[in-house]
């Protein structure tokens, strides 16, 4: 089974703040996604990376950085927290692009 | 405008009774739709894939359908139970993109 972990299920941070956001795949995927879920909009994509060092901007990406340094591990960065950076974000993975993307159980993070 | 509408909102219905999901897309050229289920709690975990060619898949007590000339897809869930309960999401691939609906919240009650 495809599993994919988040570093924490819940953070509680203070504006102005520094986020670091940890995700890692153990089946050797390609492709790694980070989104954010918000009640009513859905999940959105923040920044994906076909390959280790590689990285692209989503639908969302202002605010948040990515590191891609070795393929099992995707990192989201905030570099500053704001409050409307609070929200539910998620990772996946997939073997390919289009292909089924496998997600982590998410981290629910407040700033405040 | 999200390019993938799902409806209703939420839905709360009576554990065993059978319900229908919505799902209509205006992405384009489409590739596949999944249809996934996410608990409360947990990232989502694929249900189904159609692609263009495929009208309906079941995966036990889930039929999805796609009507890929009106663009609409469904979801229906038989004899619910309270596991039903959850986000319910339809998400169309493109060529190189997944565009995610917004989900339905089901609840099955006792």
């Amino acid at each position: 089974d495809v599993k994919v972990t988040q570093s924490s299920r819940y953070l509680v941070k203070r504006t102005g703040e520094k986020v670091f956001l940890e995700c890692v795949q153990d089946m050797d995927h390609e492709n790694m996604f980070w989104y954010r879920q918000d009640p009513g909009l859905g999940l959105r994509l923040i920044y994906f990376s076909y390959d280790v060092k590689m990285k692209e901007k989503g639908d969302i990406p202002e605010g948040y950085s990515v590191s891609r340094e070795k393929k099992e591990r995707f990192s989201l960065i905030l570099e500053s927290a704001s409050t409307n950076q609070t929200s539910m974000y998620l990772c996946a993975s997939s073997f390919l692009v289009g292909y089924e993307q496998y997600f982590g159980p998410g981290t629910r993070l407040t700033v405040t | 405008k999200n390019q993938v509408e799902q409806s209703p909102q939420s839905l709360i219905i009576l554990e065993g009774k059978n319900c229908t999901l919505q799902c209509n897309y205006t992405v384009s050229p489409f590739s596949n739709l999944r249809w996934y289920k996410q608990d409360t709690g947990r990232g989502p975990v694929s249900l189904t894939i159609m692609t263009f060619s495929e009208n309906t898949k079941s995966n036990g007590r889930y039929t999805a359908t796609l009507d890929a000339d009106t663009k609409q897809s469904s979801l229906h869930i038989t004899a619910s139970q309270l596991s039903d309960s959850a986000s319910y999401i339809c998400v169309v691939r493109e060529i190189n993109d997944m565009r995610f609906g917004a989900g339905t919240r089901l609840t099955v009650k006792p």
